[in-house]
């Protein structure tokens, strides 16, 4: 009874490095949500994803950010060139159709930029 | 700009009492509401949904919605100090058997539960 899975759980990385962060659902779930979560602030929404399309991106910024759910494998965040103030525990959600939108969260990625 | 409001704290209350906790969201269109309990360095967990004006009990948990003053709170009975957590206040467009949208969230509320 696996829930939704992200890896890696911590990720450090320098000042213009990428990271990727991956997400798989929780099983029979088509639905995923990535939140990123600023040092003592709440969550922010960034983008929602189905198998193989973006379905709402409006929470990305537009640069260096970039997400995919391919049609196998898990979601993935990516982040390019990354800056100090990327820094931050990125939390990715599921949820299946209906059911009024409850998501259940992964158990993030902490990341640092060095 | 959809906003979701809640008191950040902290709150304190002694071990056994009754917590209460706030909520209010600026789009009166809203359908589903979520609590959902955050301990430090962990994250979110859904403890409660709701939809309809009302009460809704769970254990020691009760939500309640009006839907025309756009509020919805949190009472959790019996505080144990393992409640002590942050509580997020999300709420989403859609209904219960509407399409997954983006939940838009609170900045919480601190809970502190003295023992």
């Amino acid at each position: 009874n696996a829930g939704v899975m992200q890896n890696p759980r911590h990720l450090v990385r320098r000042r213009g490095q990428e990271a990727r962060l991956r997400c798989s659902p929780m099983k029979g779930h088509s639905h995923v949500y990535w939140y990123r979560q600023l040092p003592e602030e709440g969550l922010k929404f960034m983008v929602y994803l189905q198998k193989e399309n973006i379905i709402d991106e409006s929470g990305m910024p537009k640069e260096r950010f970039s997400a995919e759910f391919p049609k196998e494998g898990p979601s993935i965040l990516r982040i390019q060139q990354v800056v100090r103030g990327d820094s931050a525990a990125y939390f990715c959600a599921s949820s299946p159709w209906g059911l009024g939108g409850e998501q259940f969260f992964g158990p993030g990625t902490r990341l640092t930029v060095l | 700009q959809k906003e979701v409001e809640q008191n950040s704290g902290p709150l304190s209350v002694p071990e056994g009492a009754i917590a209460s906790l706030n909520c209010t969201y600026s789009d009166r269109g809203s359908q589903s509401f979520f609590w959902y309990r955050q301990y430090s360095g962990k994250s979110p967990e859904l403890i409660m949904s709701i939809y309809s004006n009302g009460d809704k009990e769970d254990g020691r948990f009760t939500a309640q919605l009006n839907k025309a003053s756009q509020y919805v709170s949190l009472l959790i009975r019996d505080s144990q100090p393992s409640d002590s957590a942050t509580y997020l206040c999300a709420v989403n467009p859609e209904g219960p058997s509407g399409s997954a949208r983006q939940l838009t969230f609170g900045s919480g509320t601190q809970l502190t539960v003295l023992p």
